[in-house]
Order: structure tokens, then C-alpha cells, then sequence
């Protein structure tokens, strides 16, 4: 299985400050129809995840311009320009290039 | 809108079968891979089984594999989780998924297994 690594699980942001969140697979993430099945969830606390971005670098509609993401291959970031207060909770990387799709073990976005 | 409403879950020994249902509206629910999902504080979030539009291809992670099976009427709308020789390890919340991208969650249902 591929195995999503996240980092850092736990990351204290000042208001209006900048955040990023780095996801890495063990394997590559291309899939032989050319695209990176790479998405990003949010996890409000007790709420279902939300998608936030799909296929590295798309944002769902809804979902605010402050968040961004980007990379290739191995190695893919998440970027919130400048944290707001209803930004907190736990976000997920997420590949869906190989079965069984898989998940990050998740980092825990908080205000300081 | 879209909407997905599970239900099923409950507390069951080991051993024992559940089945879940999630009710699917808001969309063309024959057009779309679904999924189940679960989340359990230990094993985090894990993509448990997948099911194509038709039904015709399904899939699902090894630890539920001979256990599980997943179907899906759509003709009503709906996706079901059959869960057989549960184990401790199955607990967790299970959510429905629209698409094997996780565009749409539903709120999920808890499945707890203990004696």
C-alpha cells in the first residue's frame, strides 16, 4: 500500500499568519493517464471531512482562495495564505492513484 | 444538494453482522463510483470499499476482503455495507463517499464491536 506521510502533526498558527502542511507518498502518485490523484481534506472538530482540493492543485468550489496546493511526483504541500479563526481542525492528504487509496495520518491546525 | 444519510450502525459483538445503508439524493447517484470509508482513532481515516456506477467492479482493503461486501441499488438510490465476522478492530465511524476522490462525505455511523 502507499504510505502518506504528513508533517507536522501538529501546528500552532498565529491569526492572520501563514500555514503549510507537506504530505509525502511512498511511491509516486502519477497515474498512467498522466494525472496526480492528490487531494486535500479538512476536519472540522466533529464534523465529516471536507475536500478541499483534488488532483494536487484544484480547489472545490466553496472552498476559500486563501487555500492552495501544489507539488509533484513524491512530495506535495498544502498552503492557508493566512489563517482564519474557522481554519482549525485536522487536515488529510489523500492518494486515489493506487488501490487501496490511502490516507495521511493527519495535521492538527490550531490558533496560538 | 447533495445529500448522504447512513444508517445501521450500532453496537454488536464480535462475531456479528451489520448492515449499512446510506441513501443517496441530490444527484445522478447511477453515475458515480461510491465508497465506504471508516474512522476510528486508531487506524485513522481508511477506504474501506469501493463499487463501480453498474456494480460490476468492486473493491475493497485487505482486512475486510472475504468479510465485507458492498452492493448498491440504484434504483433506489442507495449503498449498502454488509458486515460479517466483525471484529474489535472494525470499530470506528463509517461514512458513505461519493466518488473514489471523496468529493461528498456522508455524516456517518458509528459501529462499535465489543462484548
Amino acid at each position: 500500500d502507499v504510505v502518506m506521510t504528513q508533517s507536522p502533526l501538529s501546528l500552532p498558527v498565529t491569526l492572520g499568519q501563514p500555514a503549510s502542511i507537506s504530505c509525502r507518498s511512498s511511491q509516486s502518485l502519477v497515474h498512467s493517464d498522466g494525472n496526480t490523484y492528490l487531494n486535500w481534506f479538512q476536519q472540522r472538530p466533529g464534523q465529516s471531512p471536507r475536500r478541499l482540493i483534488y488532483r494536487v492543485s484544484n480547489r472545490d468550489s466553496g472552498v476559500p482562495d486563501r487555500f492552495s496546493g501544489s507539488g509533484s511526483g513524491t512530495d506535495f504541500t498544502l498552503k492557508i495564505s493566512r489563517v482564519e479563526a474557522e481554519d482549525v481542525g485536522v487536515y488529510y492528504c489523500m492518494q486515489a492513484t493506487h488501490w487501496p487509496l490511502t490516507f495521511g495520518g493527519g495535521s492538527k491546525v490550531e490558533i496560538k | 444538494e447533495v445529500q448522504l444519510v447512513e444508517s445501521g450502525g450500532g453496537l454488536v459483538q464480535p462475531g456479528g453482522s451489520l448492515r449499512l445503508s446510506c441513501a443517496a439524493s441530490g444527484f445522478t447517484f447511477s453515475t458515480y463510483w461510491m465508497n465506504w470509508v471508516r474512522q476510528s482513532p486508531g487506524k485513522g481515516l481508511e477506504y474501506v470499499a469501493t463499487i463501480k456506477q453498474d456494480g460490476s467492479e468492486t473493491s475493497y482493503v485487505e482486512s475486510v476482503k472475504g468479510r465485507f461486501t458492498i452492493s448498491r441499488d440504484n434504483a433506489k438510490s442507495s449503498l449498502h455495507l454488509q458486515m460479517n465476522s466483525l471484529r474489535a478492530e472494525d470499530t470506528a465511524i463509517y461514512y458513505c463517499v461519493r466518488e473514489r476522490g471523496g468529493r461528498y462525505w456522508g455524516q456517518g455511523t458509528q459501529v462499535t464491536v465489543s462484548s
